[in-house]
């Protein structure tokens, strides 16, 4: 079945630090990946999708391209805020799937000041 | 309405009593979904409804557990005789499109004492 791995937390990092949280999945299909974001004390978000294969996402500073021959979508942003620290959700959804999305299980950002 | 709106926002219930937990997702959203987020975990899907298909109930843990939708609107997912281990954040999320991203509600937070 779908899976979506991604690495675990927490992630600590100085303001404008280099962000990398990595994220794979396994999918049958040809899935769309998304990433989503929790504030403290919000609901999720979307931050960002990719619909097919060497797709780039982007919004507020972050980026993440769907890799096809690695299986990845990894999240980067070059220059963290402490405004984003957050908790960092990778997903898929997929027609095999029946399109329900499938989540990771979350990756804690504290970015310091 | 302009976003999710689910109800009650939390919900302090003694073991072995019914819950019932409401989600309103955006009009024109022929999808929604309910997910159960326990503490420091990710999302755990329970189930799916796609405008009048019979909706996908993989997702759900027991027959305790069942949820209706009438039509493109209101959502209600039901738990009977609840038990400590359903203490979590019940979300609810509509889309527009099935490849698209969610839109989240804030969660109902259950607590079974």
């Amino acid at each position: 079945g779908n899976s979506v791995t991604q690495m675990e937390g927490p992630v600590t990092l100085s303001e404008e630090a280099f962000l990398t949280i990595n994220c794979t999945y396994t999918a049958t299909g040809y899935p769309s990946l998304f990433w989503y974001v929790q504030y403290p004390g919000e609901g999720l978000q979307l931050l960002l999708k990719a619909t097919k294969a060497d797709d780039k996402g982007s919004n507020k500073g972050f980026e993440a391209t769907y890799r096809k021959e690695t299986t990845s979508f990894h999240l980067e942003k070059g220059s963290v805020q402490v405004s984003d620290s957050a908790v960092y959700f990778c997903a898929l959804s997929d027609l095999t799937g029946g399109f329900k999305t499938i989540f990771g299980a979350g990756t804690r950002l504290f970015v310091k000041a | 309405g302009a976003g999710v709106s689910q109800s009650p926002s939390n919900k302090v219930t003694e073991k072995g009593k019914d819950v019932e937990l409401r989600c309103d997702p955006i009009s024109g959203h022929t999808a929604l979904y309910w997910y159960r987020q326990r503490l420091g975990q990710g999302l755990e899907f329970l189930i799916y409804f796609q405008g009048n298909s019979a909706p996908d109930k993989s997702g759900l843990p027991s027959d305790r557990f069942s949820a209706e939708r009438t039509g493109e609107s209101v959502s209600t997912l039901t738990i009977q005789r609840t038990q400590q281990e359903d203490s979590a954040v019940y979300l609810c999320a509509s889309s527009f499109s099935r490849q698209g991203g969610y839109t989240f509600g804030s969660g109902t937070r259950l607590t079974v004492v």
